[in-house]
């Protein structure tokens, strides 16, 4: 998965409560993006940054906020988690010098 | 809003037959087209991709071919193989330094031994 870890790999939480999601790159990559993915709708882009403490939103921003303070780490948080935030979350990571972009292996997290 | 739009949702191939994934888009100014592989519990991995400078683009079994009038692109996998039974989809960004892809709802492969 191209460097790229996300923690925790699973996690099942309550309505209501906070949620914080980690995205660790080893590439040194400038760009780092959060995804969702819901069956139907493919993936969809939440924040994405490009560079540190530079980010912006993306598609289905609305309930998320991230933050990156180093290169290597972009934190997703649900500030209070809805039961329509369970999803699939995908970390993904793009340098400067060619379009590819590569994904972490992803977090299933359940709001209950 | 959908800005890309992926037919088939499933797709049946027999072991050595082709298969076929269809991709439509609205905005023109889009300018790179990936196509993903994912299997199940992992991550998206990078297949293969063309800008639309060029109408068809291979590598190994996989092709994409891409036709900028009709804003279609389609990825051929040529004698498919039960490895390649993954769910995949077509993707779309505009370059701006940063990529904001915008993918299509994904096709789900199996191939039949």
């Amino acid at each position: 998965d191209a460097g790229i870890t996300q923690s925790p790999r699973h996690k099942v939480t309550e309505t209501g409560t906070p949620v914080t999601l980690r995205c660790h790159q080893t590439e040194n990559h400038r760009y780092m993006y959060w995804y969702r993915q819901d069956p139907g709708h493919g993936l969809r882009l939440i924040h994405y940054s490009y560079g540190v403490k530079d980010t912006d939103k993306g598609e289905v921003s609305d309930g998320y906020s991230v933050s990156r303070s180093k290169t290597e780490d972009f934190l997703l948080t649900l500030e209070s988690a809805t039961s329509s935030q369970t999803s699939v979350y995908f970390c993904a990571i793009s340098g400067d010098t060619n379009y590819e972009q590569y994904f972490g292996p992803g977090t299933r997290l359940t709001v209950t | 809003q959908q800005q890309v739009k992926q037919s088939p949702q499933s797709l049946i191939v027999q072991k050595g037959g082709i298969s076929i994934i269809n991709c439509a888009y609205e905005n023109t100014a889009f300018d790179y087209f990936p196509w993903y592989q994912q299997f199940p519990g992992k991550g998206p991995a990078l297949l293969i991709a063309i800008r639309p400078d060029v109408s068809e683009k291979k590598e190994g079994r996989f092709t994409i071919s891409f036709n900028k009038s009709a804003k279609q692109f389609s990825l051929h996998i040529m004698d498919s193989q039960p490895g390649d039974s993954a769910t995949y989809f077509c993707a779309a960004s505009v370059n701006t330094g940063f990529q904001k892809l915008v993918f299509g709802t994904g096709t789900r492969l199996l191939v039949s031994p």
